[in-house]
């Protein structure tokens, strides 16, 4: 009953790093999302993806990157870290429409 | 664009207090509703959810009713315990498969 499993839990960067964090879901949901989570800020959405082979940018997309590499799969990617990139990010998954998102325990970000 | 609007934290309250998180929330046409709730240290879990108008989610002593005149979905509980200690999300989302827009969180504390 794994769900939605993300790596690594945590991480810790310097300035202008790279880094790719994983997200993988085995409930053979359509569709993806990454959140990330700050203090007083809720959770906003970076990017999502509603099927297999498309991507769409949500609220706060800059400086990020992002692949469904397959349908379980959705990997996030930060080209050159910077500090205000320092969150807690969440993956989520969806099968359809009314039915609940499925969230990861999350990957705690710290950039230097 | 859909948004919501909960109740800032953060709320601390004796055990067996009665508890009331308001929520509201401004959307076209006819969304779906949910609250979310995050434990220390872990990813958001559903805690109930609504689907149409005058709707009643409810799930471990926890209710909310889906009141679309007045654009509200206000949990409640009538005794809380400590180990209800958490941050409670309000989430809503529109047609499709569209993505959860959440509020801001509100964190609760329950002390003995």
């Amino acid at each position: 009953n794994a769900g939605v499993t993300q790596t690594p839990k945590f991480q810790v960067l310097k300035t202008g790093q790279s880094m790719t964090l994983q997200c993988a879901q085995d409930m053979n949901h359509n569709s993806m999302y990454w959140y990330r989570q700050d203090p007083g800020m809720g959770l906003r959405l970076i990017y999502y993806s509603a099927s297999e082979g498309t991507t769409d940018k949500g609220e706060v997309p800059n400086g990020y990157n992002v692949s469904r590499l397959n349908k379980r799969e959705f990997s996030l990617r930060l080209e050159s870290a910077a500090p205000s990139q320092t969150s807690v990010y969440f993956c989520a998954s969806l099968e359809q429409g009314d039915q609940p998102q499925h969230f990861g325990d999350g990957t705690r970000l710290s950039i230097l | 664009g859909n948004s919501v609007t909960q109740m800032e934290g953060p709320v601390t309250l004796s055990e067996e207090a009665f508890l009331t998180i308001n929520c509201t929330y401004t959307a076209t046409g006819y969304p779906s509703l949910f609250w979310y709730v995050q434990y220390p240290g872990e990813g958001l879990q559903l805690l109930l959810k609504a689907t149409k108008a005058d709707d009643k989610g409810s799930n471990k002593g926890f209710e909310a009713t889906y009141r679309k005149e007045t654009t509200s979905f206000h949990l409640e509980k009538g005794s809380v315990q400590v180990s209800d200690s958490a941050v409670y999300f309000c989430a809503l989302r529109g047609s499709g498969n569209t993505p959860l827009v959440f509020g801001k969180g509100t964190r609760l504390s329950v002390i003995a």
